[in-house]
């Protein structure tokens, strides 16, 4: 079964401009989890899709959004890019969610100019 | 506010070796800690899944313990081999949202 796939690898861009991140699951998982990774502030939890509806969401500005697809393919926007959103961006999935694993993607290196 | 904390920042160990990494919680209410390995340029892998009632979880050299009452969660890992060279990061799940707090991870160097 193919793992989790996140396009592209590796992203630049400058600031003020706009992001879109690619990621599709594991085949039947129904639950996304968008995370992104900084050397400063480690790992921190975006948001969550599960049937195309936002379940969860954690404390990063509205500039950050994402969506789900009923295919289960997700893809996550960033807006009006800042220096600081220059991170590993992480895609993981699971069957539903919640208490069960996660199976991370290799992620995503944006690197903002 | 909701905070993992985990220690020692960095650890540099002999091949076949044990060592012990620390993770402090404060999250509540508290659903699961998990432990997972990050090789470099690579996303997080699980290595273990406590709940409330577990003590203590194997998952072959490793070994996780929790202890609820004091928030404290500890994982060993024995005999180290030079593939166990990562991150470690230590993430605990509210109860009810099951959102995560992450800690900031402990990068562990096994030297030949």
């Amino acid at each position: 079964k193919a793992g989790v796939t996140q396009t592209p690898r590796y992203l630049i861009k400058t600031r003020g401009q706009q992001v879109t991140l690619s990621c599709s699951p594991i085949s039947g998982h129904r639950s996304v989890s968008w995370y992104q990774q900084t050397p400063g502030q480690g790992l921190q939890f975006l948001f969550e899709y599960f049937s195309e509806t936002q379940r969860n969401k954690g404390n990063f500005p509205g500039r950050f959004s994402g969506r789900q697809f009923s295919n289960s393919r997700s893809e996550m926007n960033v807006s009006t890019l800042e220096l600081g959103d220059s991170a590993l961006y992480l895609c993981a999935s699971s069957l539903s969610g919640g208490a069960e694993t996660q199976y991370f993607g290799p992620g995503t290196r944006l690197l903002v100019l | 506010k909701n905070q993992v904390e985990q220690s020692p920042q960095s650890l540099i160990i002999l091949e076949g070796k044990n060592c012990t990494l620390q993770c402090n919680y404060t999250v509540s209410p508290f659903s699961n800690l998990r432990w997972y390995k990050q090789d470099t340029g690579r996303g997080p892998v699980s290595l273990t899944i406590m709940t409330f009632s577990e003590n203590t979880k194997s998952n072959g050299r490793y070994t996780a313990t929790l202890d609820a009452d004091t928030k404290q969660s500890s994982l060993h890992i024995t005999a180290s081999q030079l593939s166990d060279s990562a991150s470690y990061i230590c993430v605990v799940r509210s109860g009810g949202s099951y959102i995560p707090t992450f800690g900031r991870g402990t990068s562990l160097i096994v030297h030949p």
